[in-house]
């Protein structure tokens, strides 16, 4: 099974601030990586998918890259609705496995 | 827009089976499959397996196997998966998604997710 690894695990930031998150792919996963956001007591939203592309209706501070093995995900200029736990998922064959998750909180 | 509707809060015994269902709207249910992913509380996202909207094709976790079955009733653009032998760390939010018909994509709608609790 592919292994995602993310870090960090958990950051706090100020409003405003540009916020990166790292995945590691076990191997070669192409860019078959996608990116979900959930906030408490939600389902997780579909953000990103194919590493770098924005699911319709995201804002744009949300991006994406990478392809390999590594990949990052970014949020330009953070907003306090975006307090939530974000993970990385591939799909390069099944199973299908989840990074451990990063909780983003407002410094 | 694409809607998955989940089933009620379950409460189960040690060994019992539990069976969530998943109601799709507003999409060609055969056209996709659906994926399962359960979180446990305070914890992250565990895939479970996926099948296909036909029921023609499934594939599980390792994990999981031989203790869960999904299926799905065309009829009614519903999936099932139904858990069994359950244990107190089968408590969890379990969540359908929609997935492509190959199984590997992304999980572009889910759920609203199903609490099913594992007690004596």
């Amino acid at each position: 099974d592919i292994q995602m690894t993310q870090s960090p695990s958990s950051l706090s930031a100020s409003v405003g601030d540009r916020v990166t998150i790292a995945c590691q792919a076990s191997q070669d996963i192409r860019n078959y990586l996608n990116w979900y956001q959930q906030k408490p007591g939600k389902a997780p939203k579909l953000l990103i998918y194919d590493a770098s592309n924005l699911e319709t209706g995201v804002p744009s501070r949300f991006s994406g890259s990478g392809s390999g093995t590594d990949f990052s995900f970014t949020i330009s200029s953070l907003q306090p609705e975006d307090i939530a736990t974000y993970y990385c998922q591939h799909y390069d064959n099944v199973p299908l496995t989840f990074g451990g998750g990063t909780t983003v909180e407002i410094k | 827009q694409v809607h998955l509707v989940q089933s009620g809060v379950e409460v189960k015994k040690p060994g019992a089976s539990v069976k969530v269902s998943c109601k799709a709207s507003d999409y060609t249910f055969t056209n996709y499959g659906v994926s399962w992913v359960r979180q446990a509380p305070g914890q992250g996202l565990e895939w479970m397996g996926w099948i296909s909207g036909d029921g023609g094709d499934t594939d599980y976790a390792q994990t999981f196997q031989g203790r869960v079955s999904m299926t799905t009733d065309t009829s009614t653009s519903t999936a099932y998966m139904e858990l069994r032998s359950l244990r107190s760390d089968d408590t969890a939010v379990y969540y359908c998604a929609r997935v492509s018909v190959t199984g590997t994509s992304a999980l572009d709608y889910w759920g609203q997710g199903t609490l099913v609790t594992v007690s004596s």
